[in-house]
């Protein structure tokens, strides 16, 4: 079966501190991957898809950018992380985009 | 452009009440459909999904859906809601362009004993 790994569940980082956030997917091959961001009441952003190895798509600009040096890693990172980039972020993959998706635990990242 | 409406954000019922969470889409075609729940910090769990066939879906946990194309809705329903329900419901609905599912904002709800 196909699991989904994310990791830490929570961080805490001061403002202009880099990030690195990362995401595996084990038991399926060549996955879609996608990094979200919840904020309240904001729903889901969609921040970066990867359909491939090498392959990123960012849906918005942002201080964040998005890496998949292996198939099933996905890493979300920043340089230099602002305030604004406080919020819950989803890691999901699926196997098309008009199937279901699967989301791991989420990260909790607090810039202080 | 393909859009998900929630148009309720917060929704409270009585324990053991019926609930109803709605949901619109826009859509071009026959779109693949999709109700997820997501307890407080965590991800988020697929309760159900319309691909075609039959229009009213069952999911998990008593959950059930109708998918009404002709008011472009795909409503989320259980007789009795307990309050281990309370959490965010997504609706979302497949990308043509060939990136992520849509979702909608969300609906938080709470139940009241």
């Amino acid at each position: 079966s196909q699991t989904i790994h994310q990791w830490p569940a929570t961080l805490v980082q001061p403002v202009g501190s880099p990030l690195s956030l990362e995401c595996t997917v084990e038991g399926t091959s060549n996955p879609n991957l996608y990094w979200y961001r919840q904020a309240a009441g904001r729903g889901l952003q969609l921040l970066f898809y990867s359909v491939g190895i090498g392959q990123i798509s960012s849906e918005v600009p942002q201080n964040l950018s998005a890496s998949r040096p292996q198939d099933r890693q996905f890493i979300l990172s920043s340089k230099k992380l602002l305030l604004s980039d406080s919020g819950f972020y989803l890691c999901a993959w699926d196997w098309d985009s008009n199937t279901e998706a699967f989301f791991g635990q989420g990260t909790r990242l607090t810039v202080v | 452009a393909q859009s998900v409406t929630q148009p309720d954000i917060h929704i409270t019922v009585s324990e053991g009440a019926s609930l109803e969470l709605r949901c619109n889409y826009s859509y071009g075609a026959t779109p693949y459909l999709f109700w997820y729940v997501q307890s407080p910090g965590q991800g988020l769990q697929l309760l159900l999904k319309y691909f075609s066939g039959d229009t009213l879906v069952q999911g998990i946990k008593g959950f059930e859906a109708e998918f009404k194309r002709s008011q472009s809705s795909f409503n989320l329903r259980k007789p009795s809601v307990h309050w281990s329900d309370a959490a965010e419901y997504f609706c979302a609905v497949g990308n043509q362009a060939g990136t992520a599912l849509i979702f909608g904002k969300g609906t938080t709800l709470s139940v009241s004993s």
